[in-house]
């Protein structure tokens, strides 16, 4: 059970676009229609931004948005605005039997 | 107000036992799967375990597998994690978690703190 894996940072200026990759193997990303991403702010508990590959929650603007191609989801960011400094962490199901997630990306709104 | 409460934590020594519990409140427990999560100091998320709405599947991390066990009492809109055989390791802050979905962890807890320390 290896975690995924994530860049450890991302950066990007009021207003542009980020995009944070999340690589696994046919085991778990590729082979899973249940990938998630998360967000975290310092001392916070983690929120949902995108379930099932590309779904987002109630309540989770728009410019949070997921893709995935083989065995990499990703997750953009559009329109950043200062708030979205955070953590954002992926998961994965692999197989039926355990739950992955990658090593977290903290991302810097320059 | 829709939340989950967790309590439970302490500092305990290696070896010991701790069960932490996770309760429900405003939406109906039995409708949802669950999982708990953990975070040590600094560091990132781990997935501990999963357990499915009717309870009739639950897994556990290999880091945890055999020492600790979820399990639900949908009569006391309640989650728990019994934590036996407790590590150095195992030190972190412990959420647990709603699954709207399939690993769609829509609600989460405020967490609660779990120190293995000799």
């Amino acid at each position: 059970q290896s975690a995924l894996t994530q860049p450890p940072s991302a950066s990007g200026s009021p207003g542009q676009s980020v995009t944070i990759s999340c690589t696994g193997t046919s085991s778990d990303v590729g082979g899973s229609s249940y990938v998630s991403w998360f967000q975290q702010h310092p001392g916070k508990a983690p929120k949902l931004l995108i379930y099932a590959v590309t779904r987002r929650p109630s309540g989770v603007p728009d410019r949070f948005s997921g893709s995935k191609s083989g065995n990499t989801a990703s997750l953009t960011v559009s329109g950043l605005q200062d708030e979205d400094e955070a953590d954002y962490y992926c998961s994965s199901f692999a197989g039926t039997t355990s739950v992955l997630f990658g090593g977290g990306t903290k991302l810097t709104v320059l | 107000q829709v939340q989950l409460v967790e309590s439970g934590g302490g500092v305990v020594q290696p070896g010991r036992s701790l069960r932490l519990s996770c309760e429900a409140f405003g939406f109906t427990f039995s409708d949802h799967g669950y999982q708990w999560v953990r975070q040590a100091p600094g560091k990132g998320l781990e997935w501990v375990a999963f357990i499915w709405v009717d309870g009739s599947r639950e897994s556990h991390a290999d880091t945890v597998k055999g020492r600790f066990t979820i399990s639900r009492d949908n009569a006391k809109n309640t989650l728990f994690l019994q934590m036996n055989s407790l590590r150095v390791e195992d030190t972190a802050r412990y959420y647990c978690a709603k699954d709207m979905a399939i690993n769609g962890l829509d609600l989460w807890g405020q967490g609660t703190t779990v120190t293995v320390s000799s």
